[in-house]
């Protein structure tokens, strides 16, 4: 079975950082670009950054509403995709999704999130 | 940023209604967009992706349609699985931008 597993989320201060995993399971991760989104009451869904696969360099790309306070990375040993969060602010809370795209699509310029996990929490509060 | 602009905001509608859902672009992304289905307490799920074709194991009353600025979204018979939020999303830029969701309600 395909599935993608975040962990990580949890209740943290503004001005603190925290570090999302996503831990991937029945699908040959080194050939899937993977993203985070979020989802939030006041903004809907939101995606927050892209991660295209080792075959593809690698490289990013981030929101830049973010104004590079969240970094995306991947560990292909592990099957395990990041999101590094910094300077938390309350407008940060939210479910945070991982998202996986295969390079066949993204190939073709197809970046919809083909497979989803079920989220993690993150609550931002003093 | 391109903006997304989904219309209505919430649809009610009865089992077997054919239903519409529309989605506009502040500009011009070709057929760069997908569809997806959110039901309660669920992650979304890809229905539609290039404007018109359906993701694996998406029933054929999902249609998609459109092209350049404007989509829709069509159910032809509502099963009442279907109720839930519908987002649409594209990919034809950075950042990847969403819509705000249709709510299809009873």
């Amino acid at each position: 079975e395909v599935q993608l597993v975040e962990s990580g989320g949890e209740p943290v201060q503004p001005g603190r950082s925290l570090r999302l995993s996503c831990s991937a399971s029945g699908l040959k991760f080194r050939s899937y670009a993977m993203s985070w989104v979020r989802q939030t009451p006041g903004k809907g869904l939101e995606w927050l950054g892209f991660i295209r696969a080792q075959d593809y360099g690698e490289t990013t790309e981030h929101a830049a509403s973010l104004k590079g306070r969240f970094t995306i990375s991947r560990d292909d040993s592990k099957s395990i995709a990041f999101l590094q969060m910094n300077s938390l602010t309350m407008e940060d809370s939210g479910l945070y999704y991982c998202t996986a795209t295969h390079v066949g699509s993204t190939a073709a310029g197809r970046l919809a999130f083909e497979i989803w996990g079920r989220g993690t929490l993150v609550t931002v509060s003093s | 940023e391109i903006v997304m602009t989904q219309s209505p905001a919430t649809l009610s509608v009865s089992p077997g209604d054919r239903v519409s859902l529309s989605c506009r672009a502040s500009q011009t992304i070709s057929i760069n967009l997908a569809w997806y289905q959110q039901k309660p307490g669920q992650a979304p799920r890809l229905l539609i992706y290039g404007a018109s074709t359906r993701a694996t194991g998406v029933p054929a009353r999902f249609s998609g349609s459109g092209s350049g600025t404007g989509f829709t979204l069509t159910i032809s018979s509502l099963q009442s699985e279907d109720y839930a939020l519908y987002y649409c999303q594209q990919y034809n830029d950075w950042p990847l931008t969403f819509g705000g969701g249709t709510k299809v309600d009873i």
